[in-house]
């Protein structure tokens, strides 16, 4: 199946720092990208969709100018997120539709960040 | 509103057969899918169903019900390594998947 390579897998950084997240499709050109998060025992929480060389599409109570993404092309999208506190504490995972459904999509590894 | 239930936590024998239930309620509908998600890690795809009726894929099964806005995941010859969340997710009519909270469940020997 397609591949989806998300980077780092695990970032601490001080509050108020910014940490960005890859998402990268390794064997396939991915033209809408999705970034979820998920707290302990939770489900994913559509964060965010990203579109190739437009802007993101954002989900209601996310913030957009906290929540930076950039798709700048078929095979990257990025999650900044800007001046980090603690309660951005999650795992951050990023997806992309590959398979022959329209609702198989392919995940990257997830990126578990911690924020002191 | 959109909604996806589905139990906790299941607790399972090794060797054994275990169903986990989602009943769903989304504004239209595209389909119906179970997603496996181990501790730490990302969801890997297992099952999609958009027709009634039983799929079948090795030892995990999916059934749908569209009328009854109900879905199940049966796996058989449960194994220690099948001790993950299982994840529902139906679309909706603007192709967005609605998750469910996940079922955790536990394989004892």
């Amino acid at each position: 199946g397609a591949v989806v390579s998300q980077h780092p897998s695990r970032v601490i950084c001080k509050s108020g720092t910014s940490v960005k997240i890859e998402c990268r499709s390794l064997d396939f050109q991915a033209t809408t990208m999705f970034w979820y998060r998920q707290f302990p025992k939770q489900s994913l929480m559509l964060m965010a969709t990203s579109n190739e060389g437009s802007k993101a599409t954002y989900e209601q109570g996310v913030e957009k100018d906290k929540f930076l993404i950039n798709h700048a092309s078929l095979t990257l999208s990025t999650l900044t997120v800007t001046s980090a506190h603690p309660e951005d504490s999650s795992f951050y995972i990023c997806s992309a539709r590959g398979g022959k459904e329209a609702g198989e999509l392919f995940f990257g590894e997830g990126s578990r960040l911690t924020v002191l | 509103g959109q909604n996806i239930d589905q139990p906790t936590e299941m607790t399972a024998t090794e060797g054994a057969i275990v169903q986990i239930n989602c009943t769903y309620q989304t504004s239209g509908f595209n389909g119906l899918f179970w997603y496996q998600q181990h501790a730490g890690e990302a969801p890997t795809f297992l099952s999609y169903n958009v027709l009634d009726g039983l799929e079948e894929k090795g030892r995990f099964s999916s059934f749908l019900s569209r009328s009854k806005g109900y879905s199940y995941l049966l796996l058989k010859e449960l194994q220690m390594k099948d001790s993950a969340s299982y994840l529902c997710a139906a679309m909706d009519s603007n192709y967005q998947l609605i998750w469910g909270a996940g079922t955790k469940l536990i394989i004892k020997p």
